[in-house]
């Protein structure tokens, strides 16, 4: 039962244009939401991340929407650069336990072509 | 300033034999977790840790186990090696506060078991 889901295996960009990357949650009790960018031979490394209070959060080139009635999360890169190129994994949790646990999607292998 | 470091970064195993993977952090973060990523399936909760002395276990803990005698180490014991469990085995750390940007990930040991 895949909690996080992220539909698209794969997105190609060309360099400039806006990046948009998806995912769908199933639990309503999660609360908070994380993107983290993975590139080769690497751990995940953290990008950025939404309460569930906001509906949008803003870093830079980054921005991360929250539409909780329809439990989807998007991140949108712009313009996107070659360096964006990575697998983007979004991740949840809930509160209420003490173990900051999260769960994560499949990921999306972000191809940013210049 | 180190993070999380893994130890090994690559490993061959063969059918039936066991093995350790080291974790330590230098961040003072009193949570812990070991996730595995296979390809297409996104990074699935082996096992986490809450505070020294303190651990339980995720969503695919079979033929794992743990231990958390300080708060800087989190070592995986493998027993008895399985060909699935061929996977990159990521260490992670947070502090409590998950506002405070999410995990911190080593860079992987890759395993394969033959």
């Amino acid at each position: 039962d895949q909690q996080v889901k992220q539909n698209s295996p794969s997105l190609s960009v060309q360099e400039g244009r806006i990046s948009i990357l998806n995912c769908d949650y199933t639990n309503s009790m999660f609360d908070y939401f994380l993107w983290y960018k993975k590139y080769p031979a690497e751990g995940p490394t953290f990008l950025i991340s939404i309460s569930s209070i906001k509906d949008k959060n803003e870093d830079g080139r980054f921005t991360v929407f929250l539409n909780k009635s329809a439990k989807h999360l998007s991140l949108h890169i712009v313009p996107s650069q070659p360096g964006d190129s990575a697998v983007y994994f979004c991740a949840a949790s809930a509160s209420g336990g003490a173990t900051n646990k999260l769960i994560f999607g499949t990921g999306t292998l972000l191809a940013v072509q210049p | 300033n180190a993070g999380v470091t893994q130890t090994p970064k690559f490993r061959i195993l063969k059918i039936g034999q066991s093995m350790t993977l080291q974790c330590a952090q230098d961040m003072n973060h009193n949570y812990m977790y070991w996730y595995r990523q296979d390809p297409g399936m996104g990074l699935k909760l082996i096992y986490y840790s809450v505070g020294a002395g303190i651990t339980d276990k995720g969503e695919v803990p079979n033929g794992y186990n743990v231990s958390r005698s300080t708060t800087e180490d989190f070592p995986l014991r493998l027993e008895l090696a399985a060909p699935s469990q061929t996977s990159v085995y990521f260490c992670a750390s947070s502090s409590n506060d998950r506002d405070r940007g999410g995990y911190t990930f080593g860079s992987g040991t890759r395993l394969t078991v033959v």
